[in-house]
């Protein structure tokens, strides 16, 4: 079991520039979740899908957020325009039905 | 889904077992009870989770009281490795998606 796996670990750029975040859940997975984690507002999240479709992006801040899930083994984040207070730990984790979630060792975003 | 309320942070003394509250007076008949843990630059981590029964894996165990309006975790003999950051979720059954996680206890093991 490789667990959840994100890519890239660490980004750094600047404002203004698009970043796509990467996300491979553990296979046989149904549900994946994409979280951010601040030191001021704690883990929370975003969007979550249930076989590729998603279900609720009521944590998503604005619409320069947008996330995809093409298939069951991969989703991919998107910030355009990237913003400083964008500046976070992106987590996804995925689990199957009713079973706890799984994360990922996250991507650390910093916009400068 | 109901609130948790933990203490901020607590300290063990490596070996000894730590125990670390969470109460959850809002707690709805259908609402299980989850434990996750965060170690410093790492993605959290699900412990153990349950109902009304007190459940024990090779993590920790995990006691609610029978009005199931507070629990405790368990971790038996703690090591310097189960430093990080402890949160209490109550959840809904069947409601797989929202984890909402609070500010959790910070257990410092020392040796």
């Amino acid at each position: 079991d490789a667990g959840v796996i994100q890519s890239p670990r660490h980004e750094v750029t600047e404002m203004g520039q698009e970043v796509t975040l990467r996300c491979k859940p553990i296979s046989g997975h149904d549900y994946l979740f994409w979280y951010r984690q601040t030191m001021m507002r704690g883990l929370e999240l975003l969007i979550y899908f249930n076989n590729n479709v998603p279900i609720d992006d009521s944590g998503m801040p604005e619409d320069r957020f947008s996330a995809k899930m093409p298939n069951a083994s991969f989703s991919t984040l998107k910030i355009q325009p990237s913003e400083p207070r964008d500046s976070a730990v992106y987590f996804c984790a995925s689990s199957q039905t009713n079973q706890p979630q799984h994360f990922g060792d996250g991507t650390r975003l910093s916009i400068l | 889904d109901a609130k948790t309320t933990q203490p901020p942070s607590m300290d063990c003394a490596e070996g000894r077992a730590a125990n670390l509250p969470c109460n959850h007076s809002t707690i709805s008949g259908n609402e299980y009870v989850y434990w996750y843990r965060q170690i410093h630059s790492q993605g959290p981590q699900y412990i153990i989770h349950g109902l009304k029964n007190n459940e024990t894996n090779e993590m920790a165990s995990l006691i609610i009281t029978e009005d199931r309006k507070s629990s405790t975790l368990i971790l038996p003999h703690a090591t310097l490795r189960d430093t990080a950051v402890y949160y209490c979720i109550v959840r809904v059954s069947g409601n797989t998606g929202k984890l909402i996680f609070g500010q959790g206890t910070t257990l410092q093991v020392k040796p």
